[in-house]
């Protein structure tokens, strides 16, 4: 089946640094991949949208200056937490939709703590 | 607007008792529903889906099925188990391909 693997699942670092999260699908073409947030105990929220060779569409209220995405390949999407503050500690999420059936995979997390 | 609403949680089952999660949602046609189980510290793995009216999605005991008269997809398995303790969303597409979530519910099997 279709596998997305997403790395790295858990990170701190220190305020101010930033931190790239990495989303790559291993045996399928991604049209579209999909960023969310997740808090503890709370539904996910829909980062960005990004396709592949184009800037990624951010939802409101969401910083694209802070929130990095970049999907240079069909496979691989990278989102960058800017100059990282303890709010942005989150658990981050990614999900490829596969370019022949339609379906969508989630990456299996990036626990990011800020401190 | 398009939104999905879901029963809320928690909910805490004996063994082999029965679950019902409920959910609805508002949209203009009929989009594909989904359910997608959570296990701690995980992502999100698709459990099953409805694309058209009166689909039934079913995996590991679990069903669903499209209601268009209730605008419902409500999740249900005969008997739970230990290992179907998890956080439960439902979901559905929108007509840009994104999927707008539930709030989820966690579900808690003792054994």
């Amino acid at each position: 089946g279709a596998v997305v693997s997403q790395h790295p699942s858990r990170v701190i670092c220190k305020s101010g640094t930033s931190v790239k999260i990495e989303c790559r699908s291993l045996d399928f073409q991604a049209t579209t991949m999909f960023w969310y947030r997740q808090f503890p105990k709370q539904s996910l929220m829909l980062m960005a949208t990004s396709n592949e060779g184009s800037k990624a569409t951010y939802e409101q209220g969401v910083e694209k200056d802070k929130f990095l995405i970049n999907h240079a390949s069909l496979t691989l999407s990278t989102l960058t937490v800017t100059s990282a503050h303890p709010e942005d500690s989150s658990f981050y999420i990614c999900s490829a939709r596969d370019r022949q059936g339609g379906g969508y995979t989630f990456g299996s997390g990036t626990r990011l703590t800020v401190v | 607007g398009n939104s999905v609403t879901q029963m809320e949680g928690p909910v805490t089952l004996s063994e082999e008792a029965f679950l019902t999660i409920n959910c609805t949602y508002t949209a203009t046609g009929y989009p594909s529903l989904f359910w997608y189980v959570q296990y701690p510290g995980e992502g999100l793995q698709l459990l099953l889906k409805a694309t058209k009216a009166d689909d039934k999605g079913s995996n590991k005991g679990f069903e669903a099925t499209y209601r268009k008269e209730t605008t419902s997809f409500h999740l249900e398995k005969g008997s739970v188990q230990v290992s179907d303790s998890a956080v439960y969303f439902c979901a559905r597409i929108s007509n840009d391909y994104k999927l707008s979530f539930g709030a989820g519910t966690t579900v808690t099997v003792r054994a």
